[in-house]
């Protein structure tokens, strides 16, 4: 129990496009999901706080309007990188709070994001 | 969160115990210990958690000092799929993680042939 996935697992995009990364709960509802963001041998930053239902909070640092997050169900998360650069190019991974665990935080295999 | 300090590497044998120590002299008493690991190119694994008890699980154990300062996650067996890096976090018992989670650098735990 409580899987978390992510889709695409690797994304290839030109430079100027945009891209969605979905995170969904498999088998637990999670009104709290989080998405991170890796750079290569760094270790996770979280880059935002998801609510269903409500506006997500950002990180200090991070471009709200870059990375737009929509929460609109209990079970899916999306993070859409806008004009992406290649600069965005990292390791992004979401996790989603099991309530029915103690609001242990469950993580996503990660999308790899390459911006050519 | 409070800052915890791990070593950047540990080497272990293939099938001996991995003991791996985290410090957290910070650490306030309303605030638990969990360890997560990530493979290479993959999310985190939460392991295991505690407060002051030592916890054991079917992945490991956690031994937690008396003072609350450091602690020591032991897999008992180590395998070469436990080569990882592995994150020592402390945590407000706010529910666990209601916050989002602060990693360190951890510990690149390697387990050789």
């Amino acid at each position: 129990g409580a899987v978390v996935s992510q889709h695409p697992s690797r994304v290839i995009c030109k430079s100027g496009t945009s891209v969605k990364i979905e995170c969904r709960s498999l088998d637990f509802q999670a009104t709290t999901m989080f998405w991170y963001r890796q750079f290569p041998k760094q270790s996770l930053m979280l880059m935002a706080t998801s609510n269903e239902g409500s506006k997500a909070t950002y990180e200090q640092g991070v471009e709200k309007d870059k990375f737009l997050i929509n929460h609109a169900s209990l079970t899916l998360s999306t993070l859409t990188v806008t004009s992406a650069h290649p600069e965005d190019s990292s390791f992004y991974i979401c996790s989603a709070l099991n309530s029915d665990r103690n609001y242990e935080q469950y993580f996503g295999p990660g999308t790899r994001l390459t911006v050519t | 969160d409070a800052k915890t300090t791990q070593p950047p590497s540990m080497d272990c044998a293939e099938g001996r115990a991995a003991n791996l120590p985290c410090n957290h002299s910070t650490i306030s008493g309303n605030e638990y210990v969990y360890w997560y690991r990530q493979i290479h190119s993959q999310g985190p694994q939460y392991i295991i958690h505690g407060l002051k008890n030592n916890e054991t699980n079917e992945m490991a154990s956690l031994i937690i000092t008396e003072d609350r300062k450091s602690s020591t996650l032991i897999l008992p067996h180590a395998t070469l799929r436990d080569t990882a890096v592995y994150y020592c976090i402390v945590i407000p018992y706010s529910g666990g993680g209601a916050d989002g989670l602060t990693f360190g650098k951890g510990t690149h735990l390697i387990i050789q042939p």
